[in-house]
């Protein structure tokens, strides 16, 4: 099994719907990420949470939000979708010291029509 | 403003022969690199690092190398092979952004047999 858990892997749905993708861990890190990665752009950092009651907004939040539900456990929701929140999006974890390696989930495909 | 470049975005190398790939920056702050690869539908997985303390680091077939004054960095594979073949980011850390990682847009790398 995964150390890094996403649902869904794909999901198509429409403008102005409201979206989730769920992240899960099993590594006991207590940071964890949503990046998007669009072509030629590389992973932009959306929200990230170093512990279960902190939440911070990364480069690209707008349209975004988060829920850390617990340590192992990190939401991002879309709350009315729109076409070019289209991406494939990745959560990730560290650990808490220092700068370090990231793990990551293998990916949620969104496509907003 | 892009922190960190990837001027190239693709590389096509001969097997057997040298793979470099570049990533310039332009924060001073940073001090920790690390390179992540990527599969096609899988998440992206570190494959070294690099800290500002020294220039250049090795693993097997991968070497990284740090000029702080140029703030540059790149990454050599030696000899290539096919399974190289995938997405490269550069992703350095530090400074006030210490924790989360800045990504560069990636280069695809495509090694031929």
């Amino acid at each position: 099994d995964a150390d890094v858990t996403q649902t869904p892997r794909n999901r198509i749905t429409k403008t102005g719907k409201r979206i989730m993708l769920e992240c899960s861990q099993t590594k006991g890190h207590d940071r964890m990420y949503w990046y998007r990665q669009d072509p030629g752009l590389g992973l932009r950092l959306i929200y990230y949470s170093f512990d279960v009651k902190d939440i911070n907004k990364g480069e690209i939040s707008d349209g975004y939000s988060v829920s850390r539900q617990a340590q192992a456990k990190f939401s991002l929701s879309l709350e009315s979708a729109i076409p070019n929140q289209t991406a494939l999006y990745f959560c990730a974890t560290s650990e808490s010291t220092g700068a370090g390696e990231l793990f990551f989930g293998e990916g949620s495909r969104l496509t907003v029509l | 403003d892009q922190q960190v470049k990837q001027n190239s975005p693709s590389l096509s190398v001969q097997e057997g022969r040298i793979s470099i790939l570049n990533c310039d920056y332009t924060n001073s702050m940073f001090d920790y690199f690390l390179w992540y690869k990527k599969y096609p539908a899988e998440g992206p997985t570190f494959l070294i690092s690099i800290s500002s303390i020294k220039d250049k680091n090795e693993d097997g077939r991968f070497t990284v190398f740090l000029n702080k004054s140029a703030k540059h960095l790149s990454l050599h594979i030696v000899p290539s092979q096919p399974g190289d073949s995938a997405v490269y980011f550069c992703a350095p850390d530090g400074g006030t952004s210490y924790g989360k990682l800045t990504f560069g847009q990636g280069t695809i790398l495509t090694v031929h047999p």
